[in-house]
This record gives C-alpha cells, structure tokens and sequence, in this order.
C-alpha cells in the first residue's frame, strides 16, 4: 500500500528557510492532492497547504507568503519550503495524501510517521 | 483559536460510550463533508470517519460519525483503553479563505 516519508534538516536557525521533502513509494503520486500538515509540541494539528499532481497549489492563509509546495512526479516526491521561520514554527510535520472527488469531499487517508523540526539558533 | 470547536476533554468508563462534538459554520462544516482523525500518543494522525459518516477499512463499527447542520459528531462505543487518544475533525473551508481546517483536538480518557 502507499506509504509517505518525511525527510529533511531536523534543526534551522531563526530566519533561514525550512525545506522538506515528502516521498511516497508503493503508488503513484499522480491524480491526488499531497498535503503538509504540522503540529506544535503540545499542540492540535494545522494544515500548512497541498499541492495536486500537475502543480496547482492552495495554502492555508495564516502561512500565505512564506509557503512554497513544489511537486516533482519524475522522483514520486513533494516538498515544502517555508521561509523566515520562527520558534513559532517548531513542530512535527506531517505530509499526508488528500483524497476525494472535490475540495468539499476531501479528507487524508495516508499519513506519513511526522518529522520534528525545531528552528533554534 | 481553531475554525472548529471540539470540547478539550471527555472520558468514560470502559465498555461504555462517548460522543465528541465538532462545531463549525456554514462556510465549513454547513457546507462540506467532515472527517474525523485518531492520534494516539506519539504517532501519526490516522482516518476514523470519511464523508461525515463512512469508515475506512479496518476501522471498527464501534466508531461511528454524523453531522447535522453545522456541527459533527463521533460517537464511540464499547471504549477500550486502546481508544485513549486524541481526536481530531475536519473539513474543507469554503469561504473567501478557501483552506482545509481542523479542530483543536480532544482528548478521550478511557478511566
């Protein structure tokens, strides 16, 4: 079945760029949206934004601005960038496949494990 | 402040049955489908509840979901400590803001 697996630098530095990568075996990446979802130690879950297969994007507003989600099909995988961060940004991050035939019927059905990153100077 | 309000907390005993709430609005929850997630302590999130009221495979029929108007409900029955998590619920935003939205999660403590 599909799995996802979250990669990249688990420490980043006040103001620098966050940038992870999500990379999903066992399926293909096309004909689905790819979400990044984070949660704050202690925390609830916040959607950071998804990316569809051919590249169109949608972010959540609070993050507008500093989020990049980018889509490479050739390597099955999908990344995040998100820049000037803050310790506000300290989090596990989750990429997860969303699912369903439009935004209205969408929910996540494959998860991957979570990577913690904690921007520290 | 989430978009969605669940109560912070429940609990109940085991064998016995809970209900968490999710309350939205009509450009959310009024409007589109709502799905509920399990988090067990240190893991990732898991899919309980699609499309309001549809189960994955897998997931056992002691966990169900509804909705009505612009609030979701997850009832749980039969608890078993194995159910102590938290759970989280969901749905697309469709205002001016277009944006996927969680609530803030509630803790189920099975006593």
């Amino acid at each position: 079945q599909v799995q996802l697996q979250e990669s990249g630098p688990g420490l980043v530095k006040p103001s620098e760029t966050l940038s992870l990568t999500c990379t999903v075996s066992g399926g293909s990446i096309s004909s689905y949206h790819w979400s990044w979802i984070r949660q704050p130690p202690g925390k609830g879950l916040e959607w950071i934004g998804y990316i569809y297969y051919s590249g169109s994007t949608n972010y959540n507003p609070s993050l507008k601005g500093r989020v990049t989600i980018s889509v490479d099909t050739s390597k099955n995988q999908f990344s995040l960038k998100l820049t000037s961060v803050t310790a506000a940004d300290t989090a596990v991050y989750y990429c997860a496949r969303q699912v369903g035939p439009s935004s209205r019927y969408h929910y996540m059905n494959v998860w991957g494990k979570g990577t913690t990153v904690t921007v520290s100077s | 402040q989430s978009v969605l309000t669940q109560p912070p907390s429940v609990s109940a005993a085991p064998g016995q049955k809970v209900t968490i709430s999710c309350s939205g609005s009509s450009s959310n929850i009024g409007d589109n489908y709502v799905s509920w997630y399990q988090q067990l302590p240190g893991t990732a999130p898991k899919l309980l509840i699609y499309e309001n009221n549809k189960r994955p495979s897998g997931i056992p029929d002691r966990f169900s979901g509804s909705k009505s108007g612009t609030s979701a409900t997850l009832g749980i029955t039969g608890l078993q400590t194995g159910d102590e998590a938290d759970y989280y619920c969901g749905t697309w935003d469709s205002s001016l803001s277009a944006a996927w939205v969680f609530g803030g999660g509630t803790k189920l403590a099975v006593l």
